[in-house]
């Protein structure tokens, strides 16, 4: 039973395509992240959602644009896809917003945009 | 804005020895969480072990252990008896307010048999 899932794994798209990526967790939590891993491995956090609720916006450009239809999901559009949008895309989950709280994350997703 | 830094962007270690990984932090703030997640060639990320600032004991679990230093900011990894397995690039990262993660850039761990 997968706790956090992502799909698809891996995307290959032009520039200026529009494109999402979809998240689910079925663990429970109130609490959901997106990450970008860009190409020399640094992982840098995009949003957080808590309940439904924008909670972190880490000055991404707003042709990204997350939706949480639900606690249990959080998808991620891209508008004007450009060349520096590949990347590898990392959703996580964790129960709440306090510190305690583990982050759990999910396969990942590859963008690759040509 | 808080920082991570891992200096060691490779490391080796033969199968069955131990072998450290740094990790430096900086940060005004008295409470605060330490974590170190695996990312092996699969991609996905595993959580391998977290500290809380507030507690002095060192966390451990199993082949893992950290030796946190609060007072030099220091957060490093132990990994005991190394198997092929535990090949795969480490990150440690601190958590700010808001359970925002903050990750170091990340160390290659080779265990070679």
């Amino acid at each position: 039973d997968t706790a956090v899932s992502q799909t698809p794994k891996y995307l290959v798209t032009q520039m200026g395509n529009d494109k999402s990526i979809k998240c689910e967790q079925n663990l429970g939590h109130d609490t959901m992240y997106w990450y970008k891993q860009d190409s020399k491995k640094f992982l840098k956090i995009m949003f957080s959602y808590n309940n439904k609720e924008l909670i972190i916006n880490e000055t991404v450009p707003n042709r990204f644009s997350p939706k949480s239809p639900d606690k249990a999901h959080l998808n991620l559009h891209i508008n004007s896809l450009e060349l520096g949008d590949s990347a590898v895309y990392f959703c996580a989950s964790s129960q709440d917003m306090i510190g305690t709280d583990t982050q759990y994350f999910g396969p990942g997703t590859r963008l690759t945009v040509l | 804005a808080q920082t991570v830094t891992q200096s060691q962007p490779e490391m080796s270690v033969q199968e069955a020895e131990t072998v450290t990984l740094s990790c430096t932090y900086d940060t005004s703030e008295n409470n605060y969480y330490l974590f170190w997640y695996k990312q092996p060639p699969s991609r996905q990320m595993i959580l391998v072990i977290r500290q809380e600032a507030y507690k002095q004991q060192n966390a451990t679990e199993n082949r893992f252990s950290v030796n946190f230093q609060k007072a030099a900011k220091s957060f490093s990894l132990k990994i005991s008896d190394s198997q092929l397995g535990d090949t795969a690039m480490y990150f440690c990262a601190f958590m700010e307010y808001g359970n925002k993660l903050v990750f170091g850039a990340g160390t290659i761990l080779r265990v070679k048999s």
